[in-house]
């Protein structure tokens, strides 16, 4: 079974500027979430999905912050514009119907 | 007062050794308990899930929740250096909302 995939797995970009990153869950899962991973820290929920409907974006900070998962499927989370504040790993994951949740590798943001 | 409290470590300990994490936890609402594995540049993987106080174990791993008093922890017997990570623990009451703790980082040296 293909597990969570992510693109791209590394960014750099300058403050003010705007980056996407995307996820293609695990076939199936229907819930899908993002975190954001700041060094040190353990992963913050940003946004869950529950097939193409949000189910909870308390923590994402919508000024900057989109995201999105046309038909079910994959999804995109956007950052415009980026701050410096925004060096995080991002980690995208997807569960089935349980509390289970798989993670992808992440995506590593530089904000110079 | 963070919702979940791990010590972040590092915590570094010779191989075969018994190694102890532990988190606490403010809000009694939560009722799951699951231990993750992250290594350098990967994505969390689930180790260990459990509901209820006591123990529950799987191969090296245990994880015991004692609810009285808020209070995770997972043991890993005979350390591994394939140990070496940073363990995460991940709480929720239900809705697959999970809190993770900042995670300890452990390092088994041969």
């Amino acid at each position: 079974e293909a597990g969570v995939a992510q693109s791209p797995r590394y960014k750099i970009i300058e403050k003010r500027q705007s980056v996407a990153f995307w996820c293609n869950p695990i076939s199936g899962h229907a819930t899908l979430y993002w975190y954001q991973q700041i060094l040190g820290q353990g992963p913050k929920l940003l946004i869950q999905f529950q097939n193409n409907g949000v189910v909870d974006d308390s923590q994402l900070p919508k000024d900057r912050f989109s995201a999105e998962r046309l038909k079910g499927v994959d999804s995109t989370l956007k950052i415009q514009p980026a701050k410096l504040e925004d060096s995080a790993v991002y980690l995208c994951a997807s569960s089935l119907n349980s509390n289970e949740q798989f993670f992808g590798p992440g995506t590593r943001l530089t904000v110079l | 007062q963070k919702e979940v409290e791990q010590d972040p470590g590092p915590l570094s300990v010779p191989e075969g050794a018994i190694v102890s994490l532990n988190c606490t936890y403010s809000n009694s609402a939560f009722q799951y308990f699951m231990w993750y594995r992250q290594y350098s540049r990967k994505g969390p993987e689930l180790l260990m899930y459990t509901y209820s106080s006591g123990n529950k174990e799987d191969g090296r791993f245990t994880a015991q929740v004692d609810k009285s008093s808020k209070y995770i922890s997972l043991f890993i017997r005979d350390s591994q250096p394939s140990d070496s990570a940073t363990y995460l623990c991940a709480i929720t009451g239900g809705g697959n909302k999970l809190t993770f703790g900042t995670g300890t980082q452990l390092k088994v040296e041969l």
